[in-house]
């Protein structure tokens, strides 16, 4: 079935430091692909997508690009700060069938000033 | 404003008990889904729904009930089946290709 395998964390960097967080799917199809943040104590807010490959979404700084090849959307960002500690959340969505969401585990970022 | 809401956001249930937690949405999405989440841990998906009077379900749906008689609308019960009902719980709603949509959550702890 679909799937998704986000890297694991906690993750905890300095401010301006780089942030990866890999993302990879398996290859049924072609989804659209989402990465979503959660704010201590919130719901899910998106933080940006992409519908087709080689594209590259885009929001606050982060960004992260369809590759179909590798079947990743990787998320990065150039300088990290404080504000951005949150958990992090990969998630495809394949079109047509049951529509069902589907979430990876999550990454918890923490910034150090 | 369009958006999705959850009430009540925190809520506690007494052992034996049935609860039931509201989720309502006004951006005429047709489908919605809820999750659980437990502490440091990702999603897990409970019951979804992609049309009014239909559901399916998720990966964890035993000892939960749902119900979808509007589209708006998709209330979810932890009944006393629910061995282990303390959580997050998620509320979300979306449309064919795009982004879902997110309450901000009902927090139940058994007590």
């Amino acid at each position: 079935g679909n799937s998704v395998t986000q890297m694991e964390g906690p993750v905890t960097l300095s401010e301006e430091a780089f942030l990866t967080i890999n993302c990879t799917y398996t290859a049924t199809g072609y989804p659209s692909l989402f990465w979503y943040v959660q704010y201590p104590g919130e719901g899910l807010q998106l933080l940006l997508k992409a519908t087709k490959a080689d594209d590259k979404g885009s929001n606050k700084g982060f960004e992260a690009t369809y590759r179909k090849e590798t079947t990743s959307f990787h998320l990065e960002k150039g300088s990290v700060q404080v504000s951005d500690s949150a958990v992090y959340f990969c998630a495809p969505k394949w079109q047509g069938g049951s529509e069902k969401l589907v979430f990876g585990k999550g990454t918890k970022l923490t910034v150090n000033p | 404003d369009g958006g999705i809401t959850q009430s009540p956001k925190y809520l506690f249930r007494k052992e034996g008990q049935n609860v039931t937690l509201s989720c309502e949405q006004n951006l005429n999405h047709d489908a919605m889904y809820w999750y659980r989440q437990d502490p440091g841990q990702g999603l897990r998906l409970i019951y979804y729904s992609q049309i009014v009077n239909d559901f399916q379900k998720g990966d964890i749906a035993e000892g939960y009930s749902v119900s979808r008689e509007k589209k708006e609308s998709f209330p979810l019960t932890v009944t006393s089946a629910q061995k282990n009902p303390t959580a997050f719980y998620l509320c979300a709603s979306s449309i064919p290709e795009g982004s879902a949509f997110f309450g901000q959550g009902t927090r139940l702890t058994v007590v």
